[in-house]
């Protein structure tokens, strides 16, 4: 168990909708990480908070947003589903340092219909 | 950009034997952390080992150890004494020392089948 959490595990929806991911980092951790597993593109990052803040953006579609509490706990939104859309989404945290692990929750599995 | 590839879709090994994951990026930083994590079946993404990139020694982890060359940007994971439960996709990854670049770039994966 690395310590972050992520709901809900699996997510079923159909094209065009809109669905919530949830992250909880580890205790202390205060940058927060999504990344996209998907079988075409592999993983890929998608965008990094720090304390409230966004601090990278990577290949992000502009349909996908996200943002990070005053409790450091962060929400992956996903609007206008396409069936691309279908992965594995994953959260990891770490504490901001110059030499720092990045601890990975379980993910959450997206099936677009 | 860093890219990260890792070129062996798969691999096999019989249970106890050594088994080489290959790896090589691509980037013009002289800094930089490099990983190896493990996805079994279960999907979690598990830190196997790290090497940073200005020590010239090797990692090691228990049955885990890489072979780190920076002048030919290759990174390779050895995994000795193979057991069944070391089946996962294994996935290279990089990530800049940089101020604020935390972001890890993966390679493809290398899926290890371990035979009993």
């Amino acid at each position: 168990d690395s310590g972050v959490t992520q709901t809900p595990k699996h997510l079923i929806t159909a094209t065009g909708q809109r669905v919530t991911l949830r992250c909880s980092p580890r205790s202390g951790d205060l940058s927060v990480y999504w990344y996209q597993q998907s079988l075409d593109q592999g993983l890929q990052f998608l965008i990094q908070y720090y304390n409230g803040e966004e601090r990278a953006k990577g290949n992000i579609l502009e349909r996908f947003s996200a943002q990070q509490f005053p409790d450091l706990h962060s929400e992956l939104n996903l609007s206008s589903l396409e069936l691309g859309d279908s992965a594995l989404y994953f959260c990891a945290s770490s504490v901001l340092a110059s030499y720092n692990e990045q601890f990975f929750g379980p993910g959450t599995r997206l099936t677009v219909l | 950009a860093q890219t990260v590839t890792q070129s062996q879709p798969e691999m096999s090994v019989q249970e106890a034997e050594t088994v080489t994951l290959s790896c090589t990026y691509d980037t013009s930083e002289s800094d930089y952390y490099l990983f190896w994590y493990k996805q079994p079946p279960s999907r979690q993404m598990i830190l196997v080992i790290r090497q940073e990139a200005y020590k010239q020694q090797n990692a090691t982890e228990n049955r885990f150890s890489v072979n780190f060359q920076k002048a030919a940007k290759s990174f390779s994971l050895k995994i000795s004494d193979s057991q069944l439960g070391d089946a996962a996709m294994y996935f290279c990854a990089y990530r800049s020392a940089a101020q604020g670049a935390q972001k890890l770039v993966f390679g493809q994966g290398t899926r290890l089948t371990i035979n009993p």
